[in-house]
């Protein structure tokens, strides 16, 4: 099984502030997805990423296959940023399904 | 991005009664959709992988004949919650695959069933 770790768990910030969310994985993946929800439950597909970097607006996703590391940055953060945001690691030998981090638990504060 | 419905989106039940949750990919085929738990400050776990026109795999520790799943189209799965229990209460979240014949596409999730069993 993956372990999928996250870092860190909570995470509050000012509004404006650069955000950092770190994701680790311990065997070899064919893609990462970062994942966000919102209070209510309901889950986002924030990227899919297997190599590189992509970004989407004010978020980058980075990931390096050889350290089995991902980031999530978001820039000019705000409040409606306030999420829980979860990476999930997919390799072909689950089924092709997703072993979930546990989440960070993000605030930004006005 | 590609829609996934789920229905209901809220549901409160008596124990013993049982009760089932669509999932529908609306704008595009999934071959395969999963079923996921979420219980309250926890991460997803998986259920079952359910692919269509055969039966579902579940994972381990979920029974197979309290959480039926059915796939019959390529746009609906139905899990379906036998005889309910209070220790049943939770968030039940669907994700669906679109199919190209690729096995690494993205997938889509449902908006989640919140599930109370009184």
């Amino acid at each position: 099984k993956n372990e999928v770790e996250q870092s860190p768990q909570n995470l509050t910030a000012q509004e404006g502030e650069f955000i950092t969310i770190n994701c680790s994985y311990s065997v070899g993946i064919s893609a990462l997805h970062w994942l966000q929800q919102h209070p209510g439950g309901g889950i986002v597909s924030l990227f899919m990423l297997s190599s590189g970097k992509k970004k989407h607006g004010r978020l980058i996703a980075t990931i390096n296959i050889q350290e089995k590391h991902s980031s999530l940055h978001i820039t000019a953060s705000h409040p409606r940023d306030s999420a829980v945001y979860i990476c999930a690691a997919l390799h072909s030998n689950s089924g092709y399904a997703l072993n979930f981090g546990k989440g960070t638990s993000l605030l930004v504060t006005p | 991005g590609a829609v996934v419905s789920q229905h209901p989106s809220r549901v409160i039940c008596k124990s013993g009664t049982s009760v089932k949750i669509e999932c529908r990919s609306l704008d595009f085929q999934a071959t395969t959709m999963f079923w996921y738990r979420q219980f309250p400050k926890q991460s997803l776990m998986l259920m079952a992988t359910s692919n269509e026109g055969s039966k579902a795999t579940y994972e381990q520790g979920v029974e197979k004949d309290k959480f039926l799943i059915n796939h019959a189209s390529l746009t609906l799965s139905t899990l379906t919650v036998t005889s309910a229990h209070p220790e049943d209460s939770s968030f039940y979240i669907c994700s669906a695959r679109d199919y190209d014949g690729s096995p690494y596409n993205e997938q889509f999730f449902g908006p989640g069933t919140r599930l109370t069993v009184l």
